[in-house]
């Protein structure tokens, strides 16, 4: 079965700070690896995903995220956080080798961004 | 381009009473998802629709949960009756699907019912 471990229910990082919101994941095969975040009473947004290929991959709004293989991580990161980034994040992943198995959600991480 | 439009946008019943949500997906877009998201928790897969059809229904708790997609565009789910339980947000979200499965979902703002 494929899960999603987001081990930080809450990040705080000041403006102009780099940020980092940590992913791992499990899957019997390979995955795919997918950054959601979510403004209050707004739906989930797409930032970016990783499929093959790079394991750098970059977003929306500056994001990037780091495929590391060895560790099962997929860490969402920004080189310098603004207030507006202050949300909640999700990772989520699908068993690429499994058919159509589901998108399976993690807990969600709250970013917030101090000015 | 408009969005994923689910309405409405808040739901308050009494347990026992009938609700249903609506979903407009992305045009174009051949799959479409209703998920249920629970306070602090990630979204959970109910059903996924391939066009008209209901390729993976699973997690939908069949005895009070229904859902359809007659003309493979909007959808609705149903539930009825509803539970204390029931109280959260539902998601829609829609994909282009057609076999590739590293494919983006798009999600709606969603609808937060409340169950009294």
């Amino acid at each position: 079965a494929q899960s999603v471990a987001q081990p930080e229910d809450q990040v705080n990082v000041a403006e102009g700070n780099p940020l980092t919101v940590k992913c791992t994941y499990s899957v019997s095969g390979n995955p795919y690896l997918f950054w959601y975040v979510q403004y209050p009473n707004r739906g989930l947004q797409f930032l970016l995903k990783y499929i093959t290929g790079d394991n750098l991959v970059k977003g929306s709004y500056g994001f990037e995220a780091e495929f590391n293989k060895s560790q099962t991580s997929f860490h969402l990161k920004k080189p310098s956080a603004l207030v507006s980034d202050s949300a909640l994040y999700f990772c989520a992943v699908r068993d690429r080798s499994s058919g159509n198995t589901p998108l399976v959600f993690g807990k969600g991480t709250r970013l917030s961004v101090i000015a | 381009e408009a969005g994923v439009v689910q309405s409405p946008r808040y739901k308050i019943i009494e347990k026992k009473q009938p609700v249903a949500f609506w979903c407009n997906p992305i045009s174009g877009h051949n799959t479409l998802y209703w998920y249920r998201q629970n306070l602090g928790q990630g979204p959970e897969l109910l059903i996924r629709y391939e066009n008209e059809e209901a390729v993976d229904d699973s997690q939908l708790p069949k005895d009070r949960f229904s859902a359809e997609r007659l003309k493979g565009v909007d959808s609705t789910l149903k539930i009825q009756p509803a539970e204390l339980g029931d109280s959260a947000v539902y998601l829609c979200a829609s994909s282009l699907g057609q076999g590739i499965d590293s494919d983006t979902q798009y999600f709606g703002p969603g609808t937060r019912l409340t169950v009294l």
